[in-house]
């Protein structure tokens, strides 16, 4: 049974390009979140996609945005990158609505130079 | 004030000693808590998931919450230098604010054989 899948797992994009990461989540799971994390720091949440809708948004600019697929696959998109985009984007899958146990994909390492 | 505190070490203990790692929150409307560890370069992986005040064990790893303090303890017995990790406390409310989980910084942890 695959867990969440990530891609890619590393990249490299230059200030004001634009990025797309994807994530695939666990089997049997409806619900993707998408979370940030700077180096040492804990996760931050992004937003929550349940029903290809985005349910809940953290604090994050409208410079993030998303996408979730019919076969509950999700993209994290994100325009104009600045230098502090720089962190690991994780991607976790759960059932239903509820946030409490989510399982966690290997993260896509951003680096923007 | 951050909303969860967690001290991010680093904590350094010797192969078979119980380790104690804490966290503090502000938000008396957090319900549901979790334990997180994560491995470098790895996702988070779900620990322990305890709702509201009490103790739950698993193995070697005993989870508390004391809501009264908004103080939630994760204990591990008989450390194993494979417990050495970034440990991550979570939290998240009920019902419509149940989407995010706020996280800790993480407590950096090594197991000295």
């Amino acid at each position: 049974d695959a867990g969440v899948t990530q891609s890619p797992t590393h990249l490299i994009k230059t200030r004001g390009q634009q990025v797309t990461l994807r994530c695939s989540p666990k089997s049997g799971h409806d619900t993707v979140s998408w979370y940030q994390q700077a180096l040492g720091q804990g996760p931050q949440f992004i937003f929550q996609y349940y029903e290809e809708e985005e349910r809940q948004r953290g604090n994050f600019p409208d410079r993030f945005s998303g996408h979730q697929f019919p076969n509950y696959s999700s993209e994290l998109n994100v325009n104009a990158l600045l230098l502090g985009d720089s962190a690991l984007y994780l991607c976790a899958s759960s059932y239903g609505q509820g946030g409490e146990k989510l399982f966690f994909g290997s993260g896509t390492q951003l680096s923007v130079l | 004030q951050k909303e969860v505190e967690q001290d991010p070490g680093p904590l350094s203990v010797p192969e078979g000693a119980i380790v104690s790692l804490n966290c503090t929150y502000s938000n008396s409307a957090f319900q549901y808590f979790m334990w997180y560890r994560q491995y470098s370069r790895k996702g988070p992986e779900l620990l322990m998931y305890t709702y509201s005040s009490g103790n739950k064990e698993d193995g070697r790893f005993t989870a508390q919450v004391d809501k009264s303090s908004k103080y939630i303890s994760l204990f591990i017995r008989d450390s194993q230098p494979s417990d050495s990790a970034t440990y991550l406390c979570a939290m998240t409310r009920s019902g419509a604010g149940s989407y995010q989980l706020t996280f800790g910084k993480g407590t950096k942890l090594s197991v000295i054989p």
